[in-house]
């Protein structure tokens, strides 16, 4: 089974500074794949970063870069300058390596406030 | 390109009563998947529907049921509601190999 750890329920961060948002997996597979999604207060889920299992190199998009430690089982989303529009929950996910098997496990979220 | 289209935002439904939510994923995409988030348990797997069969199911009673149609468009029915399927109800479509894209939800409240 795999279990997504997600431990900060809330963090503050002051505006334009880098904030790193914790999550350790758990999994058996050898093969799986990791994503950030934020979720505004309206309710979309929207995708950030992914990274694979067997990826070399860290995942980056704009802002948002993925520091994958695959011997720690850690994937930490580190968001670069941060900005007011950050504010919103983020939900650490995994995928199972099957194809076929569209099942995504989450964790519990973090929920980050941007002070002016 | 249109995204992942659910609807619809939002309903009120009465214990006992029935409801039906509708997802129509991006164009291209043939699997999708629903997740229900309550505040308690978070993010959940509710099932997931590929060339309208139904390919993987998560840990819900009966009475959480969905189909897919040949467009590639879901529904999914809550039969006999409860107080505690008061959630927001997301749906995700995805290619064959690659990420998921989610709707805005649809958030259901029972009374």
């Amino acid at each position: 089974a795999q279990k997504i750890t997600q431990t900060q329920p809330g963090m503050f961060v002051q505006e334009k500074e880098a904030v790193t948002l914790d999550c350790t997996y758990d999994t058996s597979d050898p093969s799986y794949g990791l994503f950030w999604y934020k979720q505004p207060s309206s309710g979309e889920m929207i995708f950030l970063i992914y990274q694979g299992s067997y990826d070399q190199q860290n995942a980056t998009e704009g802002r948002y870069s993925l520091n994958f430690q695959k011997a720690r089982k850690s994937a930490n989303l580190v968001i670069s300058a941060s900005q007011l529009g950050d504010s919103a929950m983020y939900f650490c996910a995994m995928r199972p390596p099957n194809f076929g098997n569209e099942k995504l496990t989450f964790g519990t979220g973090t929920r980050l406030t941007i002070i002016p | 390109k249109a995204g992942v289209t659910q609807t619809p935002r939002y309903l009120i439904k009465t214990r006992g009563q029935q409801v039906t939510l509708s997802c129509s994923p991006i164009s291209g995409h043939r699997s999708v998947s629903w997740y229900q988030q309550t505040p308690g348990q978070g993010l959940q797997f509710l099932f997931e529907y590929f060339s309208e069969t139904q390919r993987n199911k998560g840990n819900f009673p009966g009475r959480f049921s969905g189909r897919q149609f040949s467009n590639s468009r879901s529904e999914m029915n809550v039969s006999t509601l409860e107080l505690g399927d008061s959630a927001l109800y997301l749906c995700a479509s995805s290619r064959e190999v690659g990420g998921y894209t989610f709707g805005s939800g649809t958030r259901l409240t029972v009374v």
